[in-house]
């Protein structure tokens, strides 16, 4: 069973305006939910966790577990927000990913 | 910060042919690593747990025989794709466990399989 889902594939969104990248789980149990960031030719790293309850490059991450959601925000996208985003749950050692969602920030 | 160094980042290899893929941590010892493989518009999938010193943990549906993991040191971790074959084409990539820093899990830049 799918336990990450990211619904958007693709999102574009002009520079200045919020942005919004979806993630939904999956799990019974107490989640621990990253967001992990790969920019163009670059490996994938670390966006935020939520347990740290903190922002990165703008970012925030609020986990809702009466809707099982984590999704991603930023108030002003930036051109260098545009990227590949990953969704993850963790159980124990194993990484569940999302599909991913390729943001583009227009100019 | 801690590095996983993930080779090569690509390769082209004829059917039939092995492949190795090499994973080292660079600044840190990792007895932990992962592998996973993502096809194209699907999520990462977890291939196997990769443990220093003992056989690696493959996930259900991966053939161990065919994707052979070899993790001698605390440093190093090997992936061959034995045989390969067009569908084995894929992005591989690697993982390992970072026991302090908020970054529990750090990632190689992947290995680009294409089987021809």
């Amino acid at each position: 069973a799918q336990r990450v889902t990211q619904p958007e594939k693709l999102l574009s969104v002009f520079k200045g305006a919020p942005v919004e990248l979806k993630c939904n789980y999956s799990y019974s149990g107490s989640p621990e939910l990253f967001w992990y960031v790969q920019y163009s030719r670059q490996r994938l790293q670390l966006l935020l966790r939520h347990i740290s309850r903190e922002s990165i490059k703008g970012f925030t991450a609020d986990l809702n577990k009466g809707e099982t959601s984590f999704h991603l925000k930023k108030p002003f996208a930036q051109e260098e927000d545009s990227a590949m985003y990953y969704c993850a749950l963790i159980t124990g050692n194993q990484f569940y990913f999302g599909t991913g969602t390729s943001l583009t920030v227009i100019p | 910060g801690a590095v996983v160094s993930q080779h090569p980042s690509w390769v082209i290899c004829k059917s039939g042919t092995s492949v190795k893929i090499e994973c080292r941590s660079l600044d840190f010892q990792a007895t932990t690593m992962f592998w996973y493989r993502q096809f194209p518009k699907q999520s990462l999938m977890l291939m196997a747990t990769s443990n220093e010193g003992s056989k690696a943990t493959y996930e259900q549906g991966v053939e161990k025989d065919k994707f052979l993991i070899n993790h001698a040191s605390l440093t190093l971790s090997t992936l061959t794709v034995t045989s390969a074959h067009p569908e084995d084409s894929s992005f591989y990539i690697c993982s390992a466990i970072l026991r302090t820093g908020r970054n529990g899990y750090t990632f190689g830049s992947g290995t680009r399989l294409t089987v021809v």
